[in-house]
């Protein structure tokens, strides 16, 4: 079946920097991809619908400036954590449709 | 509350024994979906079952639909240790068809 990968599975990085996730569509093509966030023993909340070529569609509270996200191409979504804080820290996946939604593996970021 | 509401949030059986989830939501749905989630994992699709549908089935997994009581339910049948795992239905309202609000999920342990 269709896969998508994300990386870096797990990220540990220092109080103000910024840290780029990616997610990637293996074998099929998606002009759309969904970035969620998941705190511990919590459910999925969407942050934002990234579209390829255009702007990406933020849910409300989400900052922007904050979680920057580019959809430079059919198979490529990245999400920028930028100046991370320890409240950051989180468990984030991404999903992309080809008949049915498929989800990444998730990035596990830690912000010390 | 919110959309996608699940019982319990936690069940712990033994194997053999079946499983039943349940979930409500608040809209009006395309579909509904069902995932499962192992600890620190990404989500696995188990099964899509449409607003005009009541009842699928795969495998040892049959879900049912009652959109007058906006609800449904996730039975898994004779279950194993390796269903050990979070569970979560999500709908999918909009016309993006992709666009998915997830319940809180149930935790289900199967002890062996």
């Amino acid at each position: 079946g269709a896969v998508v990968s994300q990386h870096p599975s797990w990220v540990i990085c220092k109080s103000g920097t910024s840290v780029k996730i990616e997610c990637r569509s293996l074998d099929f093509q998606a002009t759309t991809m969904f970035w969620y966030r998941q705190f511990p023993k919590q459910s999925l909340m969407l942050m934002a619908t990234s579209n390829e070529g255009s702007k990406a569609t933020y849910e409300q509270g989400v900052e922007k400036d904050k979680f920057l996200i580019n959809h430079a191409s059919l198979t490529l979504s990245t999400l920028t954590v930028t100046s991370a804080h320890p409240e950051d820290s989180s468990f984030y996946i991404c999903s992309a449709r080809e008949e049915e939604l498929f989800f990444g593996e998730g990035s596990r970021l830690t912000v010390l | 509350s919110q959309q996608g509401e699940e019982d319990p949030q936690a069940l712990s059986i033994q194997e053999g024994e079946n499983a039943t989830m349940n979930c409500s939501y608040k809209t009006s749905i395309n579909n509904l979906q069902w995932y499962r989630q192992n600890s620190g994992r990404g989500l696995v699709h188990l099964i899509l079952i449409r607003s005009n549908e009541r009842e699928k089935h795969s495998g040892r997994l049959r879900v049912t639909l009652d959109t007058s009581k906006k609800s449904s339910s996730l039975l898994i049948t004779a279950s194993r240790a390796a269903d050990t795992a979070s569970y979560f239905c999500a709908t999918d309202e909009g016309t993006s068809g992709s666009r998915l609000t997830f319940g809180e999920g149930t935790q289900l342990t199967v002890n062996p």
